[in-house]
């Protein structure tokens, strides 16, 4: 089992372009989130997503979209990148549990951008 | 004012020596608290959770819910160099979107 992929490991972009990160997991889970983590702000939630063709909004969304067409992946958007979106991204996975069990989220190793 | 509060340290401390890391929050309805550890350049793996109050043990690691101050605790005992990595609390109402702290970085030094 590989876990949770991410695709690429680092990016460059210059201010305006666009890319897509791409997030993988194999282990057949329902919840899929994107995550950005920056110093001293923690992980904050950018979209998320409960099941394949669903997607919704986390803490900070704006300049982000999602697709989740299929189960086991979960793409994250950057229609026209700024400086503000440099940033270390992760995504994770999760599975539905009983009530009493927390949500343990499997995270990729992260995707390192840098904006211009 | 965020919702969790996570002192960022860096903290450091004795190779053997107790750890305590922190953590605090506004909202009560939380009912899942956990604690992820972080290696430099990894993504986080969930290393305690709790539901609702009280204290659970595993380990070396002891985690505390004080629901009635808004705040929670990892204990390590006995650390070692290997426990060096930045700590994150977390905790969530439904048990699936959750918030997490900043994160605290813990040296163990030999």
């Amino acid at each position: 089992n590989a876990g949770v992929t991410q695709t690429p490991k680092f990016r460059v972009l210059k201010t305006g372009q666009s890319m897509t990160l791409l997030c993988a997991q194999d282990m057949n889970h329902e919840y899929m989130y994107w995550y950005r983590q920056d110093p001293g702000m923690g992980l904050r939630l950018i979209h998320y997503s409960v099941g394949e063709g669903t997607t919704a909004k986390g803490e900070v969304p704006d300049g982000y979209n999602v697709s989740r067409l299929k189960k086991q992946n979960f793409l994250l958007g950057l229609e026209s990148a700024a400086p503000s979106q440099t940033s270390v991204y992760f995504c994770a996975s999760s599975n539905v549990r009983d009530r009493e069990l927390a949500d343990e989220q499997f995270f990729g190793p992260g995707t390192r951008l840098t904006v211009l | 004012q965020k919702e969790v509060e996570q002192d960022p340290g860096p903290l450091s401390v004795p190779e053997g020596a107790i750890v305590s890391l922190n953590c605090t929050y506004s909202n009560s309805a939380f009912q899942y608290f956990m604690w992820y550890r972080q290696y430099s350049r990894k993504g986080p793996e969930l290393l305690m959770y709790t539901y609702s109050s009280g204290n659970k043990e595993d380990g070396r690691f002891t985690a505390q819910v004080d629901k009635s101050s808004k705040y929670i605790s990892l204990f390590i005992r006995d650390s070692q160099p290997s426990d060096s990595a930045t700590y994150l609390c977390a905790m969530s109402v439904e048990g699936f979107k959750t918030i997490f702290g900043a994160g605290t970085r813990l040296f163990v030094k030999a």
